[in-house]
């Protein structure tokens, strides 16, 4: 069992452009969900998912695009990126609200 | 504007020393209260989490404080440790459709002196 494997673990990115963050989990969970991680501001939803095919907005989602095709995969998009998108992101999955496991992690610095 | 506040932002104990960490919430639709441990470099880890119908809950050394009226709850780490130094966040989430929406609170470093 890997859980929940996030790649890449490091990113560098040039103001503009696209890239998307992958998240994968080998439990067969139902919930998943993305954060964003910033110093002084705890972990913030950019968006989850109930469900393959079902998707839903968090509280930061400008700016990011998720689709969620398989139970397995949910990644994360970000369209253009913006210096304000330099954070660490976690993917997180759940067979319901009261287990999560998160990834390890992907540190997005946008220059 | 934060949907759960938590505070201190950084707390030094003694081993031995008991650890407070308060969170503060406004929304009374919150129903779901857990608290997440996280080591450097690694993503949070569910430590424990609380239910507003009981007012404590204990797992071995760390005890949630529940208090409904005050919209308040708090982690409590008894017999510190070293290896308990982590960063640990408070969270919330409401009923309903929403119910895999949570609002974490912006985080306390922990520093257990040996």
């Amino acid at each position: 069992n890997a859980g929940v494997t996030q790649t890449p673990k490091f990113q560098v990115l040039k103001t503009g452009q696209s890239m998307t963050l992958q998240c994968a989990q080998d439990m067969n969970h139902e919930y998943m969900s993305w954060y964003r991680q910033d110093p002084g501001m705890g972990l913030r939803l950019i968006h989850y998912s109930v469900g393959a095919g079902i998707t839903d907005q968090g509280e930061v989602p400008n700016g990011y695009n998720v689709s969620r095709s398989t139970t397995e995969d949910f990644p994360l998009r970000l369209l253009s990126a913006a210096p304000s998108q330099t954070s660490v992101y976690f993917c997180a999955s759940s067979y319901s609200r009261e287990g999560y496991t998160f990834g390890s992690g992907t540190r997005l610095t946008v220059v | 504007q934060q949907q759960v506040k938590q505070s201190p932002q950084s707390l030094i104990v003694q081993k031995g020393g008991i650890s407070i960490i308060n969170c503060a919430y406004e929304n009374t639709a919150f129903d779901y209260f857990p608290w997440y441990q996280q080591f450097p470099g690694k993503g949070p880890a569910l430590l424990i989490a609380i239910r507003p119908d009981v007012s404590e809950k204990k797992e071995g050394r760390f005890t949630i404080s529940f208090n409904k009226s005050a919209k308040q709850f708090s982690l409590h780490i008894m017999d510190s440790q070293p290896g308990d130094s982590a960063t640990y966040f408070c969270a919330a989430s409401s009923r309903g459709y929403n119910f895999n929406k949570f609002y974490f609170g912006s985080g306390t470093k922990l520093n257990v002196k040996p």
